[in-house]
């Protein structure tokens, strides 16, 4: 059980572009999901918590208007990287948790983006 | 406020010998503690949490770690080093509630045959 999909695997776009990633719980509903940022060899960098129904939160430094979340229901978020830049390539992880698995975090796969 | 620090960036070991991945922690309440496994380009995969049960939490693939709150610990250990071990470990520490959870920055655990 708590298993969490991200789609794409892997991306690959155009300068200017917008992309959006997809996170659902499969099997749980995750009142809480987060966003991260892995660059190579490090660890995972928190861009922004949100959830269901409201307005995500965001880390300093992360701009909201370039990296936009949606939590529309209890089992999907989205992060659409708005007119991304080479600057943006990087893996993006999301994870979904509930009150009902103890706040454990269950991770996605991970979506790698390459803007070229 | 809570913090987590992994003491080594690398742990080298020999296929067959133990393995030792410390973690150590700071909280201002009982916290939950989890340690999290990734291989290359993969998402990140639970072993084991802690959440203020048994001090000593057994985990997938042969792994445990004891909870030491005088110590503020929460080292992983496994007997017997596979091939298939190596990977980025990360130590997590969460209060739970609205905090977020903070990760430790991950230790790279290389197996030589």
């Amino acid at each position: 059980g708590a298993v969490v999909s991200q789609h794409p695997s892997r991306v690959i776009c155009k300068s200017g572009t917008s992309v959006k990633i997809e996170c659902r719980s499969l099997d749980f509903q995750a009142t809480t999901m987060f966003w991260y940022r892995q660059f190579p060899k490090k660890s995972l960098m928190l861009m922004a918590t949100s959830n269901e129904g409201s307005k995500a939160t965001y880390e300093q430094g992360v701009e909201k208007d370039k990296f936009l979340i949606n939590h529309a229901s209890l089992t999907l978020s989205t992060l659409t990287v708005t007119s991304a830049h080479p600057e943006d390539s990087s893996f993006y992880i999301c994870s979904a948790s509930s009150q009902g698995l103890q706040e454990t975090q269950y991770f996605g796969p991970g979506t790698r983006l390459l803007v070229l | 406020a809570q913090s987590v620090t992994q003491l080594d960036s690398h742990v080298s070991v020999s296929e067959g010998t133990p393995v030792l991945l410390r973690c150590n922690y700071s909280s201002s309440y009982s916290p939950s503690l989890f340690w999290y496994v990734q291989h290359p380009n993969k998402g990140l995969q639970l072993l084991l949490k802690y959440t203020s049960a048994a001090t000593l939490v057994k985990g997938i693939n042969g792994f445990e770690a004891e909870f030491k709150k005088s110590e503020t610990s929460f080292h992983l250990t496994k007997p017997s080093a596979h091939m298939s071990d190596a990977a980025e470990y990360f130590c997590v520490v969460s209060l739970g509630g609205s905090y977020i959870p903070t990760f430790g920055r991950g230790t790279s655990l290389i197996v030589h045959p």
